[in-house]
């Protein structure tokens, strides 16, 4: 089993949906929780970090991590053509390496 | 540019031959990352670097593979008797000390093994 489970999609939906990734982890020693975006042929991005449980909004963007349960998550509002890319979850224990979750392939149709 | 540069951007080698992969880090920087990333897959870690040391080595592969960084700046990572399981996005990324956010990948390398 790996360390972050992420359902590779793809996923697509109409341009303006309410977009909802996840993943989930066995690691309980992970403190950052982060989403990467990844253009094709581009390298990922950094969109959001969480350090521990809660919520943080950027824009159209909200990321969730629930510790308990080993879940977190990834909203995007008012979803746009622009936002068609692969989704990475990505986590961290201390300073060291990030482990990545396989990646979901997001397209917005307009 | 100010970002985290790769060469070169694609390779293509023979089965068999030693392909060197190169990161030029944002500077300043001072960890850096390789990671692999193969088709349809997540980004795989690979190597750290503290400096010119590095920590953890543990997701190296096999013997093949090997990396170094001298002057806390350019990495180089070597991959000796390619196969054609090597075939991979291979990515670097660096790091502002224990800044987090302060994260960027380079484009890859795209490795193709024939």
């Amino acid at each position: 089993q790996k360390e972050v489970e992420q359902d590779p999609g793809p996923l697509s939906v109409p341009e303006g949906a309410i977009v909802s990734l996840n993943c989930t982890y066995s690691n309980s020693a992970f403190q950052y929780f982060m989403w990467y975006r990844q253009y094709s042929r581009k390298g990922p991005e950094l969109l959001m970090y969480t350090y521990s449980s809660g919520n943080k909004e950027d824009g159209r963007f909200t990321a969730q991590v629930d510790k308990s349960s080993k879940y977190i998550s990834l909203f995007i509002r008012d979803s746009q053509p622009s936002d068609s890319a692969t989704y990475l979850c990505a986590m961290m224990e201390g300073a060291q390496k990030l482990v990545f979750g396989q990646g979901t392939r997001l397209t917005i149709n307009p | 540019g100010a970002g985290v540069s790769q060469s070169p951007s694609n390779k293509v080698t023979e089965k068999g031959k030693d392909v060197e992969l190169r990161c030029d880090p944002i500077s300043g920087h001072t960890a850096l990352y390789w990671y692999r990333q193969s088709l349809g897959q997540g980004l795989e870690f690979l190597i750290y670097f503290q400096g010119n040391s590095a920590p953890d080595k543990s997701g190296l592969p096999s013997d093949r593979f090997s990396a170094e960084r001298t002057g806390g700046s350019v990495s180089t990572l070597t991959i000796q008797r390619t196969q054609q399981e090597d075939s991979a996005v291979y990515l670097c990324a660096s790091i502002l000390g224990g800044v987090f956010n302060e994260q960027y990948f380079g484009p890859g390398t795209r490795l193709t093994v024939t």
